[in-house]
C-alpha cells in the first residue's frame, strides 16, 4: 500500500543546531507540504512543493526551508533551531494539488528544541 | 482571506450518545469544506468532504456532515459515538478556484464508557 513515512518521530535538539526532518511518500504524489501543529493553532502550512525543483513558502516559513530533489522526498530542515520551533510536524501529498483534492497525511514528528 | 473556528476545543461524551462538533468558516468566495480525524499519535486522514451539491455529506465511521451556507457553518454529527472515536477532529476549508487549505484549532473528542 501507498502510504507516507517521516523519520524521525522524535527528535530533541539544542538551540542553534540545523535540523532535517524527512519526509518519503510512495503514492507517486507531486504535491507535497509541511504543516506544523501547535495547541489552539491546528495545522499551519510551512512550505509546499508542486513537483521536483518546485518549492514555495507557506504562512509560517521563516527559519525553515525545503528542496525537492525527486518525487518522492521532501525534507524539511530547520537552519538554527529555536525553542519557539518545538511542535509537531506533519507531511502531506495529494494527488492533483487542486483545493478540492484530499491530502494524505503522514504520522508525524515530534521535535523538542531546548 | 478564508479563516476556520471550531467553536468547541474539547467535547465529552458518553458511549452511544450523538455528538455534534461545531465549524464555522467565514470566506467571500464559495468554498471546499473537509473534516480530517487525528487518533493518538496518528497522522489526519479524510472524514467526508463537501464540494457542491447536496448539503449534507456522509463520511466513514458512521459520521456526517451538513453545509449551510446562509450561516457558513459545516457542523459534524455522528448519532451514535463509540470509544473508538475518541481523537482530535479538525475543520478545514479551500477556497474555490484555490489550493491552500485553511484547518481548524481542532476539536478534542472524548468518549467516555
Amino acid at each position: 500500500d501507498a502510504e507516507i513515512t517521516q523519520s524521525p518521530r522524535h527528535k530533541i535538539t539544542e538551540t542553534g543546531r540545523q535540523v532535517t526532518l524527512a519526509c518519503h511518500q510512495t503514492w507517486n504524489h507531486n504535491n507535497m507540504f509541511w504543516y506544523r501543529q501547535d495547541l489552539g493553532h491546528g495545522l499551519r502550512l510551512i512550505h509546499y512543493s508542486y513537483g521536483v525543483q518546485d518549492t514555495n513558502k507557506g504562512e509560517v516559513s521563516d527559519g525553515y526551508s525545503v528542496s525537492r530533489s525527486n518525487t518522492e522526498d521532501l525534507p524539511l530542515t530547520l537552519e538554527s533551531a529555536a525553542s519557539s520551533q518545538t511542535s509537531v510536524y506533519f507531511c502531506a501529498s495529494s494527488e492533483s494539488g487542486q483545493g478540492w483534492d484530499e491530502q494524505f497525511f503522514g504520522p508525524g514528528t515530534r521535535l523538542t528544541v531546548l | 482571506a478564508q479563516s476556520v473556528t471550531q467553536l468547541d476545543s474539547q467535547v465529552p461524551v458518553f458511549e452511544e450518545a450523538p455528538v455534534e462538533l461545531r465549524c464555522n468558516y467565514s470566506s467571500s468566495v464559495s468554498v471546499y469544506l473537509f473534516w480530517y480525524v487525528q487518533y493518538p499519535n496518528q497522522g489526519l486522514q479524510l472524514l467526508l468532504k463537501y464540494l457542491s451539491g447536496s448539503t449534507l455529506v456522509k463520511g466513514i465511521n458512521g459520521f456526517e456532515a451538513e453545509f449551510n451556507k446562509s450561516q457558513t457553518s459545516f457542523h459534524l454529527r455522528k448519532p451514535s459515538v463509540h470509544i473508538s472515536d475518541t481523537a482530535e477532529y479538525f475543520c478545514a476549508v479551500t477556497r474555490n478556484g484555490g489550493f491552500k487549505t485553511i484547518f481548524g484549532a481542532g476539536t478534542r473528542l472524548f468518549v467516555k464508557a
